[in-house]
């Protein structure tokens, strides 16, 4: 059973920092792409950034990009976000998702972890 | 790259059908066939309901059915039930650097 749990999250300041992290289990994690999703308190899903399962490429939404870097640890099947100058827009529930092995769809998420950017 | 464009609710009765639309560009949604629809539960997480436009994962039930016409997709709900009362976000595959774009989102209730 495919499962991804979220952590990390919680109260920062603005321009402040945090790292998420993603443990993977129940599929060849190496061998597939990993992404972050996030969505804002009642508002819809936004696509944050993806990595390959190599980790040689990596994309980003451009909300966020030169901020936030997304990065793999395949030996401990762990994906990770890290999120730098942050800002109350950035204020959200941040998912992990498994992407399919033709990288176009979202197959499986975590349950999400609340990162709130406020003073 | 701009949201897809979903409307914000659709409601029908228990055994009913409904459509949802999601329209996009030619770039996105009129360019692929890399369509993908989500189901999404108050508190949640989001799950996989349509894939390629109008293919079903496994486990997701048939009354769940996706279709492509330029650039909107479609979802139909059929045999409406009480326990398809969520929100749901089409999302597509783009040309643009962006790589994935999301639907507004639209909310099922089932009167």
């Amino acid at each position: 059973e495919v499962q991804l749990l979220e952590s990390g999250g919680g109260l920062v300041q603005p321009g402040g920092s945090l790292r998420l992290s993603c443990a993977a289990s129940g599929f060849a994690f190496s061998n597939y792409a990993m992404s972050w999703v996030r969505q804002a308190p009642g508002k819809g899903l936004e696509w944050v950034s993806v990595i390959s399962g190599s980790g040689g490429s990596t994309y980003y939404a451009d909300s966020v990009r030169g901020r936030f870097t997304i990065s793999r640890d395949d030996s401990k099947n762990t994906l990770y976000l890290q999120m730098n100058s942050l800002r109350a827009e950035d204020t959200a529930v941040y998912y992990c998702a498994k992407v399919t092995s033709n990288w176009n769809y979202f197959d499986y998420w975590g349950q999400g972890t609340l990162v709130t950017v406020s003073s | 790259q701009s949201a897809l464009t979903q409307p914000a609710s659709v409601s029908g009765s228990p055994g009913q059908s409904i459509t949802i639309s999601c329209t996009g560009t030619s770039s996105d949604v009129g360019g692929y066939n890399y369509v993908s629809w989500y189901q999404q539960h108050p508190g949640k997480a989001p799950k996989l309901m349509i894939y390629g436009v109008s293919n079903r994962p496994s486990g997701v039930s048939n009354r769940f059915s996706g279709s492509k016409s330029g650039n909107t997709a479609s979802l139909t709900i059929s045999g409406l039930q009480a326990e398809d009362e969520a929100d749901y976000y089409c999302s597509s595959y783009t040309s643009s650097s962006t790589l994935y774009v999301f639907g507004t989102g639209t909310k099922v209730t089932v009167l």
